[in-house]
C-alpha cells in the first residue's frame, strides 16, 4: 500500500526559498500525477500545481506562476515542490496528493508546515 | 477559475440524524464523457483531507455507505444518512474539470 511521506516542518525568512519533498513509500507514482495543495491557517485548501512524472509535464496555478517549481527524481518515487521569494502569506501546511484517473486526489501526504517569518 | 460555493458553512448535527451539504459551481462540471468532475473530501481535525466521493457520486474505497453524493452540472449535494461522532470535521467540494478549485468548506460538529 503506497503512502506519501513528506519532509519535516520548515521556518524560513521572507525572500528565501523552501523545497518540500514527498516520497512514495511502499511503491511508486507509476503513471499517476502528483499535485501540491496548500492550506493557510484557518483557510480552505488551495491548489498549487502538479506534475505527471512519466511525462515530466507540469501545470501551475496562475497566481504562483514563476515562484513554484514541481519536479520528480529519476526513479519517480519522490516529488519536490520548490517555492521561492517567500512572503508571510505563504505560511501554510503544504500537502502532496496522488491523483487518480477520475482527477480526484486519492491519497494525501501528512502535510508539511512552512512558516515564513522574519 | 471555476468558483465553488458551499452551504451551509457551519452545520451542527445530532448523532443518528441525517445531514446534507450543498456545493455549487460557477460553470458546469459535466464533461463530454458524461461524468461530473466534482469530488468531496473530509478533513478531520488535525488530519490531511481524505477523499469521500469522486465524480459526484462514487464512494471512495473504505467510505461507509451512509455517505452519498448526487447532482450534475452546477449543483451537487453530499448527504450523510445518519451522522456518527467520527464524521465531524470540515467537508470540501473540489472541481477537477479545469485547474482544481475548492469550496470554502462546511464545518460539521456535534450538537
Amino acid at each position: 500500500q503506497v503512502q506519501l511521506v513528506q519532509s519535516g516542518a520548515e521556518v524560513k525568512r521572507p525572500g528565501s526559498s523552501v523545497k518540500v519533498s514527498c516520497m512514495a513509500s511502499g511503491g511508486t507514482f507509476n503513471s499517476q500525477a502528483i499535485n501540491w495543495v496548500r492550506q493557510a491557517p484557518g483557510q480552505g485548501p488551495e491548489w498549487m500545481g502538479g506534475i505527471i512524472p512519466i511525462l515530466g509535464k507540469t501545470d501551475y496555478a496562475q497566481k504562483l506562476q514563476g515562484r513554484v517549481t514541481i519536479t520528480t527524481d529519476e526513479s519517480t518515487t519522490t516529488a519536490y515542490m520548490l517555492l521561492s521569494s517567500l512572503r508571510s502569506a505563504d505560511t501554510a501546511v503544504y500537502y502532496c496528493a496522488l491523483v487518480g484517473v477520475t482527477g480526484a486526489f486519492d491519497l494525501w501526504g501528512q502535510g508539511t508546515m512552512v512558516i515564513v517569518s522574519s | 477559475d471555476i468558483v465553488m460555493t458551499q452551504s451551509p458553512l457551519s452545520l451542527p448535527v445530532t448523532p443518528g440524524e441525517p445531514a446534507s451539504i450543498s456545493c455549487r459551481s460557477s460553470q458546469s462540471l459535466l464533461h463530454s464523457s458524461g461524468f461530473n468532475y466534482l469530488h468531496w473530501y473530509l478533513q478531520k481535525p488535525g488530519q490531511s483531507p481524505q477523499l469521500l466521493i469522486s465524480l459526484g457520486s462514487h464512494r471512495a474505497s473504505g467510505v461507509p455507505d451512509r455517505f452519498s453524493g448526487s447532482g450534475s452540472g452546477t449543483d451537487f449535494t453530499l448527504r450523510i444518512s445518519r451522522v456518527e461522532a467520527e464524521d465531524v470535521g470540515v467537508y470540501y467540494c473540489m472541481q477537477a474539470l479545469q485547474k482544481p478549485t475548492f469550496g470554502q468548506g462546511t464545518k460539521v460538529e456535534i450538537k
